[in-house]
């Protein structure tokens, strides 16, 4: 199971506090991605990145921020201003080839699951 | 922007039965449509996509239809079997990043 490694598995997090999930790949994709995943919801986007050092805001990236300071990462930080952060969380990257008017697959790690505790 | 809606949520169906699962998009200029297969506690995976430019893709058991003009598509799973039982995603591509349907847990009864 290589290319795509989340890190941890499992999280707990206590009220106030910030955590930092880490995904890494080794595939040398351009484009990474962080989904959150609730129970009937199926996966909304939080931020991507098509780029190093630039990355947008998704469809709920409130309480959340990111960077992209290396091509094989994007740490993803929950913030105390997100209110319910207790989520699976999962990171996906592909190749961007977006400028030609191409959608690609997108490879998953395996998630975190965060809990407030 | 793009709103991608899946049904149903959730799908029963005997062993050896198919099973049809529909997604609709709203954005014309959506080009690509994949659709994912999660497995309890594991990472959703790529069972099949289709683009624009094909009406229907077929591997093995698995086909998925496209119809660009009522702007939906479906899988199909023939033949279902007991490892076919996970969460399936649909997703079309909108401004460079893909937008998911709800998802669909399909369980096969034996």
């Amino acid at each position: 199971d290589g290319g795509i490694t989340q890190s941890p598995k499992y999280l707990f997090r206590k009220e106030g506090q910030n955590v930092t999930l880490s995904c890494e790949q080794n595939l040398n994709h351009d484009a990474m991605y962080w989904y959150r995943q609730d129970p009937g919801q199926g996966l909304r986007l939080i931020y991507y990145s098509q780029i190093v050092n630039d990355f947008q805001k998704g469809d709920i990236a409130e309480g959340y921020s990111v960077s992209r300071e290396k091509k094989e990462s994007f740490p993803l930080t929950v913030t105390s201003a997100q209110k319910n952060p207790t989520a699976f969380y999962l990171c996906a990257s592909s190749i961007d080839v977006w400028g030609m008017d191409l959608g690609t697959e997108a490879f998953f790690g395996q998630g975190t699951r965060l809990t407030v505790v | 922007g793009e709103n991608v809606e899946q049904h149903p949520s959730t799908l029963s169906v005997q062993e050896g039965d198919s099973a049809v699962i529909k997604c609709t998009y709203s954005d014309s200029a959506s080009n690509y449509f994949p659709w994912y297969k999660q497995e309890l506690g594991k990472r959703p995976q790529l069972i099949i996509d289709i683009r624009s430019n094909v009406g229907e893709k077929k591997d093995q058991r698995i086909a998925v239809t496209l119809n660009k003009t009522a702007k939906h598509f479906s899988l199909h799973i023939t033949e279902t079997q007991p490892e076919d039982s996970a969460v399936y995603f649909c997703a079309a591509d909108r401004a460079q990043k893909l937008v998911f349907g709800q998802g669909t847990r399909l369980t096969i009864n034996p």
